[in-house]
């Protein structure tokens, strides 16, 4: 069974670091791409993030370009996204959530984590 | 970027209705269009993707229809488990994947 368990998350205060993760596990995680995807109270979807799966290739979104930093293990089966200089507008749950079929759709999605921007 | 632009905001309906759901994309996206559902407190769910294709374990009564620029997702009896939030998404010109806005589906 593919599970993704997300973790890391919390209150952190504006212009702090947080580092989040995700266990995968059921799948053969070194050949699949990864992608974290999040969302605030109230709010819709967002995709913030992708990763290849020999770590070639990474992209962002605008919104969090040059402050947030996507990386993984192949030998622990884990992704990683390092959040800096994080904003108030940074509040969300974040998703870690793959594509194991035949295209980019995301099928599969970890149980998402907290992180609350605060002072 | 795609923009995705789904219709209408909120449904309200009664169990046993048939419901249809709407979805825009600025640019066709050819078949590339996925649907989610969402229940408070939870993590999104594939339902459909390819436009039509429901994904594995997903109820007959959900079904997809539409290309280019213009989708929809009926649901064809509105059960007491189906009230919850929908998502369309493209997957045709990325990065970044776009998502639309929602549809919450609530009970009349």
């Amino acid at each position: 069974e593919v599970q993704l368990v997300d973790s890391g998350g919390g209150l952190v205060q504006p212009g702090g670091s947080l580092r989040l993760s995700c266990a995968a596990s059921g799948f053969i995680f070194r050949t699949y791409s990864m992608n974290w995807v999040r969302q605030a109270p109230g709010k819709g979807l967002e995709w913030i993030s992708y990763i290849t799966s020999s770590s070639s290739t990474m992209y962002y979104a605008d919104s969090v370009k040059g402050r947030f930093t996507i990386s993984r293990d192949n030998a622990k089966n884990s992704l990683y996204l390092q959040m800096n200089s994080l904003r108030d507008e940074d509040t969300a749950v974040y998703y870690c959530a793959t594509f194991l079929g035949s295209s980019s759709y995301f099928d599969y999605w970890g149980q998402g984590t907290l992180v609350t921007v605060s002072s | 970027e795609i923009l995705m632009t789904q219709s209408p905001a909120t449904l309200s309906v009664s169990p046993g209705e048939r419901v249809t759901l709407s979805c825009r994309a600025s640019q066709s996206v050819s078949s590339d269009l996925a649907w989610y559902q969402q229940k408070p407190g939870q993590a999104p769910r594939l339902l459909i993707y390819g436009a039509s294709t429901r994904a594995t374990g997903v109820p007959g009564r959900f079904s997809g229809s539409g290309s280019g620029t213009e989708f929809t997702l009926t649901i064809g009896s509105l059960q007491s488990d189906d009230f919850a939030v929908y998502y369309c998404q493209q997957y045709n010109n990325w990065p970044p994947w776009t998502f639309g806005q929602g549809t919450k589906v609530e009970i009349k």
